[in-house]
């Protein structure tokens, strides 16, 4: 089982650019899970989704962020235009729904918009 | 979902037994205690999780108060490689409504020191 995979792992870009991170959630799992972590904000959730459906996007900061699933084994966020204090590391998560809270993360995009 | 109580850091010696607590007096009869962690620069990680009998797996033991208002996530024999950082989560029953969120706070550092 190969887990969550990330990509990028690692992103830099200017102020004002578009950023897409990408997720490919462990084969089977229905849930999908969009986090941030910063030092100053800790680990937070951005959205959720159950079989591909945005469940709670409460987390997302603004309307600069968007976040789709078009299938089940894919998933992008997306930050249009980006700010520097968009700068963090940035996980997905997959579950089987049902099944506890067992999440599984993926390894992180840090993300460092200057 | 319950809030949760976990001291910021804490030292074990390696080979030793780390004892991490963490209150939860507000749970509810239907909320789990959820343990994950994190290594620095990677993704969280499940642990374990148990409803109110103590429960082990091949990572650790979970030891729930009989009053369920606090737990202990017991590593019998620490290592250098379980220094990280451990979230402790209350989270409502998994089920058919269950929507799968989970709120971590600062947890709890783990240093093992050889």
């Amino acid at each position: 089982d190969a887990g969550v995979i990330q990509s990028p792992r690692h992103e830099v870009t200017e102020m004002g650019q578009e950023v897409t991170l990408r997720c490919k959630p462990i084969s089977g799992h229905n849930s999908l899970f969009w986090y941030r972590q910063t030092m100053m904000r800790g680990l937070e959730l951005l959205i959720y989704f159950n079989n591909n459906v945005p469940i709670d996007d409460s987390g997302m900061p603004e309307d600069r962020f968007s976040a789709k699933m078009p299938n089940a084994s894919f998933s992008t966020l997306k930050i249009q235009p980006s700010e520097p204090r968009d700068s963090a590391v940035y996980f997905c998560a997959s579950r089987l729904s049902g099944f506890a809270e067992t999440q599984y993360f993926g390894p992180g995009t840090r993300l460092l918009v200057l | 979902d319950a809030k949760t109580t976990q001291p910021p850091s804490m030292d074990c010696a390696e080979g030793r037994a780390a004892n991490l607590p963490c209150n939860h007096s507000t749970i509810s009869g239907n909320e789990y205690v959820y343990w994950y962690r994190q290594i620095h620069s990677q993704g969280p990680q499940y642990i374990i999780h148990g409803l109110k009998n103590n429960e082990t797996n091949e990572m650790a033991s979970l030891i729930i108060t009989e009053d369920r208002k606090s737990s202990t996530l017991i590593l019998p024999h620490a290592t250098l490689r379980d220094t990280a950082v451990y979230y402790c989560i209350v989270r409502a029953s998994h089920g058919s409504s269950n929507t799968g969120k989970l709120i971590f706070g600062q947890g709890t550092t783990l240093q093992v020191k050889p």
